[in-house]
């Protein structure tokens, strides 16, 4: 089945500065490459996604690159912010989603003052 | 709309008892996934309906079922409860088969004593 790993599990970053999280996947037949952030105590929520015919989106701060040929996919969060403080999960879908999503284990993302 | 809803928000049961829990999708939606998430394994596939069918089946025992219904709620039970399987349960549903766009309810906190 497929697997990811998920880099850094924490990161601390200047607000205002950037933060970058890198995932890699295992199984090339992987298309679909969701981002979710979960604050403490609440529910994951989807913040960008990209699928494998794109190499980059871009939704306002965020931003999302994948590399197919390496098997990996990183992002970006530009002029971080207090409220961008959660941790933050990838996660890869294989075709057919047979198996779900494969999440990594996520990052700590903390914005210092 | 409404959201995703989740009842109960938070369960302590017995070892060895079962449990239901339930998951209302975003109205329309047609897909309900469930996964388990923890400190140590982090979020694991489960299984997910599509019109009242499992489409997909995570790598979980047999102790862990589902059904949906056909107004798209769905229930997961668990039955022989232990007490690995104390975690937060999640749903999420999505317009479409597969794990694409998924909206997360904010789980059912289930403690096993």
């Amino acid at each position: 089945g497929e697997n990811v790993e998920q880099h850094p599990s924490t990161l601390s970053v200047q607000e205002g500065d950037s933060a970058v999280i890198k995932c890699t996947y295992s199984d090339s037949a992987s298309n679909y490459f969701p981002w979710y952030k979960q604050e403490l105590g609440k529910r994951p929520q989807l913040i960008i996604d990209i699928r494998s015919n794109v190499g980059e989106k871009k939704d306002q701060r965020i931003a999302v690159t994948l590399n197919k040929t390496a098997k990996h996919f990183s992002l970006h969060i530009t002029e971080t912010q207090p409220e961008d403080s959660a941790v933050y999960f990838c996660a890869a879908l294989t075709g057919g989603g047979a198996d779900g999503l494969t999440f990594g284990k996520g990052t700590h993302l903390i914005i210092q003052p | 709309k409404a959201g995703v809803t989740q009842t109960p928000r938070y369960l302590i049961k017995t070892r060895g008892q079962q449990v239901t829990l339930s998951c209302s999708p975003i109205s329309g939606h047609r897909s309900v996934s469930w996964y388990q998430q923890t400190p140590g394994q982090g979020l694991q596939f489960l299984f997910e309906y599509f019109s009242e069918t499992q489409r997909n089946k995570g790598n979980f025992p047999g102790r862990f079922s589902g059904r949906q219904f056909s107004n798209s709620r769905s229930e997961m039970n668990v039955s022989t409860l232990e007490l690995g399987d104390s975690a937060l349960y999640l749903c999420a549903s999505s317009s479409r088969q597969g794990a694409y766009g998924y909206t997360f309810g904010s789980g059912t906190r289930l403690t096993v004593v």
